[in-house]
């Protein structure tokens, strides 16, 4: 298995209370990706990275903010929670190269109440 | 219409069974990569391919690029393989930005 870490794998959290998921990888991959997961969508995008300090939008990322600030730490950041980002996060990873794949966190499951 | 659709959307098989599950994709895509993530667990890489036929123990993934088409197969079922099964195109060639997900589908092994 890669060595992908999510934390914290479970949190409830109030609406208007900031939060971040981290990612922590040990296989030394360039790229890392934050996903959602939500019934009736597949996988979407939050943002990603293509190395330190270096990150980019994906689809849904309103409401949403990344660091970056070593290879293996990748965080998330909800500023402000809101009840629309209850879902399940899942960070991935991939090294560079043609084709190659991503390979997926355990998953953090968060509910904003 | 979705970019990346599944089919079928939900199956229950009999184990031992052979199982076929279907995506189709309407983009160019350089490889397509097939998931598996069991109930409240963590999503696992099985396959990505870009042509032609890849194969591990009871899985087999198979790709049409021209008819924009992939199936996994699994043959001999166990109630192990219990799972929803999501498909991924990949269209960008090197970072996995680019990826479009289906909506998975889930699959029940009875014993």
């Amino acid at each position: 298995d890669a060595g992908i870490t999510q934390s914290p794998r479970h949190k409830v959290t109030e609406t208007g209370t900031p939060v971040t998921l981290r990612c922590h990888q040990t296989e030394n991959h360039r790229y890392m990706y934050w996903y959602r997961q939500d019934p009736g969508h597949g996988l979407r995008l939050i943002h990603y990275s293509y190395g330190v300090k270096d990150t980019d939008k994906g689809e849904v990322s309103d409401g949403y903010s990344v660091s970056r600030s070593k290879t293996e730490d990748f965080l998330l950041t909800l500023e402000s929670a809101t009840s629309s980002q209850t879902s399940v996060y899942f960070c991935a990873i991939s090294p560079p190269g043609l084709n190659t794949e991503a390979f997926f966190g355990q998953g953090t499951r968060l509910t904003v109440v | 219409k979705n970019e990346v659709e599944q089919s079928p959307q939900n199956l229950t098989a009999q184990e031992g069974e052979f199982i076929t599950i279907n995506c189709s994709y309407s983009v160019g895509i350089s490889a397509l990569h097939w998931l598996q993530q069991h109930p409240g667990g963590g999503i696992v890489s099985l396959f990505m391919l870009s042509s032609g036929k890849k194969k591990h123990g009871r899985l087999i993934a198979t790709i049409n690029i021209q008819e924009k088409h992939s199936s996994l197969h699994i043959t001999a079922s166990h109630p192990r393989d219990s799972a929803v099964y999501i498909c991924a195109a990949k269209k960008g060639d090197t970072s996995y930005d680019k990826v479009i997900f289906g909506p998975g589908t889930s699959l029940s092994v009875i014993p």
